[in-house]
């Protein structure tokens, strides 16, 4: 079946601190890759994208890229703020059923 | 651009009740809906996938006696909870996808459901 695995929080981290959160997934086919981020009190936004192979999404200096052989897609960011705080989902599509399977969520803490 | 509203944010009714969370997409016209139920620090569960002008496909484990979803409009899709329990307490998000992708979806900001 289709699922997806997230490295498990709670992040804890220092401001300029250099980010990676793990995103591994099983799924039939090659779906659409997506990280969404929820903010404190807030609805999930789309904070980026990758619909192929080799493909990298970038977004608020966040990127993540489609690597097919090991199935991943994790998510990095070179320098997080404060404002990066946060529960970040990784969320393959399920090809032919045009949903979404969301990771667990990882709860991301930026300190001053 | 890709705005979904829902109404209520927070609504508290009596065990017994019935109570409906509305959907909006505000600009764009959504074929496909999606109510998903997160408990508290945890993941998003699906609950159903709702079509324009279709009935609604619930997955596994939901009752859609319960949660009657309607898709009246490709701008309207609403949840009702029919006679809500305090174990129907829960924050509700809805999503829509937009006709022109395959499987990108807009989040609402969510419904806090708390039944007494």
């Amino acid at each position: 079946g289709n699922s997806v695995t997230q490295m498990e929080g709670p992040v804890t981290l220092s401001e300029e601190a250099f980010l990676t959160i793990n995103c591994t997934y099983t799924a039939t086919g090659y779906p659409s890759l997506f990280w969404y981020v929820q903010y404190p009190g807030e609805g999930l936004q789309l904070l980026l994208k990758a619909t192929k192979a080799d493909d990298k999404g970038s977004n608020k200096g966040f990127e993540a890229t489609y690597r097919k052989e090991t199935t991943s897609f994790h998510l990095e960011k070179g320098s997080v703020q404060v404002s990066d705080s946060a529960v970040y989902f990784c969320a393959p599509g399920i090809q032919g059923a045009q949903k979404l399977v969301f990771g667990q969520g990882t709860r991301l803490t930026i300190n001053p | 651009g890709a705005v979904v509203s829902q109404h209520p944010s927070w609504v508290i009714c009596k065990s017994g009740t019935s109570v409906k969370i509305e959907c909006r997409s505000l600009d764009f016209q959504a074929t496909t809906m999606f109510w998903y139920r997160q408990f508290p620090k945890q993941s998003l569960m699906l609950m159903a996938t709702s079509n324009e002008g279709s009935k609604a496909t619930y997955e596994q484990g939901v009752e859609k006696d319960k949660f009657l979803i309607n898709h009246a409009s490709l701008t309207l899709s609403t949840l009702t909870v029919t006679s809500a329990h305090p174990e129907d307490s829960s924050f509700y998000i809805c999503s829509a996808r937009d006709q022109g992708y395959s499987y990108e979806q807009y989040f609402g900001p969510g419904t806090r459901l708390t039944v007494t």
